[in-house]
């Protein structure tokens, strides 16, 4: 089965842009999650979308949104980019019961200068 | 708060040398807890699920352990091929994964 994929791999834009990233799950997955991996931070959890409905939303400003397709890909979007937004974004897929393992993929690295 | 702490932030091993990272967490409804390897540059690799205390999983020279508020990575005769930042991840009823900031392992030859 293939992994879950996401593009681009590695983005570099400048502050006041927008961007888009793009997630495709493992085959079957239903379930898509968005992280944001930051040295300082962590991985900290943007939000989940399991058939085309956003279920949680992690602590990010309104900048930060995405959506999820009929065939479960996703993208999510950030408008108005800072600095700060420099990180990896990572996407997970899971099968979505209510705690399924999450599966990531590797990662889009954003440099906004 | 619900809080994932892992420690050590960082260990230095030699080949062979066996040792232990952990994991605890304060929250509340675990119903899952997820152990992740990350290697520089790549996304989180799946390693184990524990669902309940004193369940128990091995690969390899990987073991890990579940407690009610703890878990432990067990590492056994290490290689330098193990070297990675390891990760632990509490999972509740709200379709996220809340991550500590990770044990950066080297072993060296």
């Amino acid at each position: 089965k293939a992994g879950v994929t996401q593009t681009p791999r590695y983005l570099i834009k400048t502050r006041g842009q927008q961007v888009t990233l793009s997630c495709s799950p493992i085959s079957g997955h239903r379930s898509v999650s968005w992280y944001q991996q930051t040295p300082g931070q962590g991985l900290q959890f943007l939000f989940e979308y399991f058939s085309e409905t956003q279920r949680n939303k992690g602590n990010f400003p309104g900048r930060f949104s995405g959506r999820q397709f009929s065939n479960s890909r996703s993208e999510m979007n950030v408008s108005t980019l800072e600095l700060g937004d420099s990180a990896l974004y990572l996407c997970a897929s899971s099968s979505a019961a209510i705690q399924e393992t999450q599966y990531f993929g590797p990662g889009t690295r954003l440099l906004v200068l | 708060e619900d809080q994932v702490t892992q420690s050590p932030e960082a260990l230095r091993l030699q080949e062979g040398e066996s040792s232990s990272l952990n994991c605890s967490y304060t929250v509340s409804g675990l119903r899952g807890l997820f152990w992740y390897r990350q290697d520089p540059g790549k996304g989180p690799e799946f390693l184990f699920t524990l669902y309940s205390a004193g369940e128990e999983k091995e690969k390899e020279r990987l073991k890990a352990t579940l407690t009610k508020k703890e878990s432990f990575l067990h590492i056994t005769a290490p290689k330098p091929e193990d070297s990675a930042t390891y990760l632990c991840a509490w999972g509740g009823s709200n379709y996220k994964l809340t991550f500590g900031k990770g044990t950066l392992l080297t072993v060296n030859p």
